[in-house]
C-alpha cells in the first residue's frame, strides 16, 4: 500500500513555456502532499506543502507565482511551472501522507519527475 | 536556520567494509529523524528514530540517535554492491509532516 504516483517522468520544454506535474496517491487519500526539487547530486529542498482544498504553503526562497500547486482532490496534486527557463531544470519530486495517518510515520515519495528546459 | 548536515558527502568503500554515516541538525521543534536510501527515483524508507540511544536494526543495516548531541548515524555491514546509493537523512517537525533533508551521502561499493 501506499503507492504514489508522478507523472511525467521525464519531460522536456522549450523556454517560456509552462509544464504541469502531476502527483496522485493511488491507494489512499493524502490531505497532505510535499514538493521537493533536487538538483544533480543534491538533497531534496523543501518548495511547498499543499493542503487539500486550500492554499499551498511555501517554503522561503520559492516564488509561489512562478511554482503554482493545486490540490483539488484527496489524491492528486498538480506543480505547474510557469514560463519555465532553464534554471528551473532539475528533479522534482512529491511526497503524500495519508489522512489521518500517525505523525509517526514516513512520508511516501513519487517516482519524481525530471524536467530539462531549453 | 534549521539545517540537517550529513557527512562524509561520497564514500568509496570494497564489499565486505563496514561503514558509518553521519548526520547532525539543528532544528527547532524536532519530531523525528529518518534515513532514506535512494538510487535512481523515489527515496526508500530505512528507519524513523525517535528516541535516543534506541538501536533501529534491519538485517545488515542499523542507526541510532542521540538527541542531547542533536546527531544520528548509520551503520552498514558487510556491504555490497547493492549497497551503492545516497543515503538521505531527514528531520521531521512537529504538528505534522514537513520534513526537511540533509546533502546525502553517496556511497559506492566496489565488487
Amino acid at each position: 500500500g501506499a503507492v504514489v504516483s508522478q507523472h511525467p517522468s521525464r519531460v522536456i520544454c522549450k523556454s517560456g513555456t509552462s509544464v504541469k506535474i502531476e502527483c496522485r496517491s493511488l491507494d489512499f487519500q493524502a490531505t497532505t502532499m510535499f514538493w521537493y526539487r533536487q538538483f544533480p547530486k543534491q538533497s531534496l529542498m523543501l518548495m511547498a506543502t499543499s493542503n487539500e482544498g486550500s492554499k499551498a504553503t511555501y517554503e522561503q526562497g520559492v516564488e509561489k507565482d512562478k511554482f503554482l500547486i493545486n490540490h483539488a482532490s484527496l489524491t492528486l496534486s498538480t506543480l505547474t511551472v510557469t514560463s519555465a527557463h532553464p534554471e528551473d531544470s532539475s528533479f522534482y519530486i512529491c511526497s503524500a501522507t495519508k489522512s489521518g495517518q500517525n505523525f509517526n510515520s514516513p512520508l511516501h515519495f513519487g517516482n519524481g519527475t525530471r524536467l530539462t528546459v531549453t | 536556520e534549521d539545517k540537517v548536515v550529513q557527512s562524509p558527502l561520497s564514500l568509496v568503500v570494497h564489499e565486505g567494509d563496514t561503514v558509518t554515516l553521519n548526520c547532525s541538525y539543528e532544528v527547532t521543534n524536532f519530531r523525528s529523524l529518518l534515513w532514506y536510501k535512494q538510487e535512481k527515483k523515489a527515496p526508500t524508507f530505512l528507519f524513523m528514530l525517535t528516541s535516543s540511544g534506541i538501536e533501529k536494526k534491519s538485517g545488515r543495516l542499523s542507526s541510532i540517535l542521540d538527541k542531547k548531541e542533536l546527531f544520528s548515524i548509520l551503520n552498514i555491514t558487510a556491504t555490497q554492491t547493492g549497497d551503492s546509493a545516497v543515503y538521505l537523512c531527514a528531520v521531521a517537525y512537529t504538528g505534522g509532516f514537513k520534513t526537511i533533508f540533509g546533502a546525502g551521502t553517496r556511497l559506492f561499493v566496489k565488487a
